[in-house]
C-alpha cells in the first residue's frame, strides 16, 4: 500500500546549522507530495508541497524537491532558528483518487541557540 | 479567518467508557475529515465526510467507532466502548471540497487529546 518513510527523530541542531530530514515514499499513482510542521500545542500546518516530479516547494526558508527517481521529498533548509523547533510530518495524496493524507511518522526537530 | 475548532481539548476516561468530539471546520468548507494521531506515529484517516455524506470510511473501527456530520457543517466522532489503544490525538481537519480531484490544502484544527485508563 501507499506509504511514506522519514527518518527517525529526535533531530537536534546548533542555531544557523543546515537541516535536511529525508522522506522516500511509496505510491501505486502519482502522488502530491507535502511536508506540514506542528509547532508545540498548535495544530499541523502545510508547510510546502509539490505535485509533480522535478517540482520544488519551498516557504520560510524551506524547500524540498520531488524526486520521482529516487521517489524521495527531502526536507532542506541552510541556517534553522529556534523557531523552527518543531515536528515534522512528510505526507503524500494520490491524485485523482482519496484525498487522504498518509503520513509519515513524523521528525522532531529541537533548535537550540 | 478562524481556524478548525476542536472542543475538548483534552480528555481522560476510563476504558469501557464512551467519549465524543466535536469539530466545527473553516466556514464554507464542504470536505472534513478525521484523523487518529497515536503517540510517535503519523496522522491516519478515520472518516472523510464531503457535505453530510461519507467519502471513505475503510479505516474507522466500526464497532465501536461514529461519527456524523448531519447538517453538513459540524461533526461529532464518537467512541464507545473505548479500549486502552484508543488514546490518541483527534485530529479534525477541512478544506474547500469544491470538486473531487482538485488537490485541495487541508487545514487542521488543534486536535483532542485523548487518554484512556
Amino acid at each position: 500500500g501507499d506509504s511514506v518513510t522519514q527518518m527517525e527523530g529526535p533531530v537536534t541542531l546548533s542555531e544557523e546549522a543546515f537541516l535536511t530530514i529525508n522522506c522516500t515514499y511509496t505510491a501505486t499513482g502519482y502522488p502530491s507530495l507535502f511536508w506540514y510542521v506542528q509547532y508545540p500545542g498548535e495544530g499541523l500546518q502545510l508547510l510546502l508541497k509539490a505535485t509533480k516530479a522535478d517540482d520544488k516547494g519551498s516557504n520560510k526558508g524551506f524547500e524540498a524537491t520531488y524526486r520521482k527517481e529516487t521517489t524521495s521529498f527531502h526536507l532542506e533548509k541552510g541556517s534553522v532558528q529556534v523557531s523552527d523547533s518543531a515536528v515534522y510530518f512528510c505526507a503524500l495524496r494520490l491524485q485523482g483518487g482519496s484525498e487522504k493524507l498518509v503520513f509519515g511518522k513524523g521528525t522532531k526537530l529541537t533548535v537550540n541557540p | 479567518e478562524a481556524g478548525v475548532a476542536q472542543s475538548p481539548r483534552y480528555k481522560i476516561i476510563e476504558k469501557r467508557q464512551s467519549v465524543a468530539f466535536w469539530c466545527n471546520p473553516i466556514s464554507g468548507h464542504a470536505t472534513l475529515y478525521w484523523y487518529q494521531q497515536i503517540l510517535g506515529q503519523g496522522p491516519k484517516l478515520l472518516i472523510q465526510f464531503q457535505n453530510n455524506g461519507v467519502v471513505d470510511d475503510s479505516q474507522l473501527p466500526k464497532d465501536r467507532f461514529s461519527a456524523e456530520r448531519l447538517k453538513g457543517v459540524d461533526s461529532t466522532l464518537k467512541i464507545q466502548p473505548a479500549k486502552l489503544e484508543d488514546s490518541a490525538v483527534y485530529l479534525c481537519a477541512s478544506s474547500l471540497g469544491l470538486a473531487r480531484g482538485i488537490q485541495e490544502t487541508q487545514y487542521f484544527g488543534p486536535g483532542t487529546r485523548l487518554l484512556v485508563l
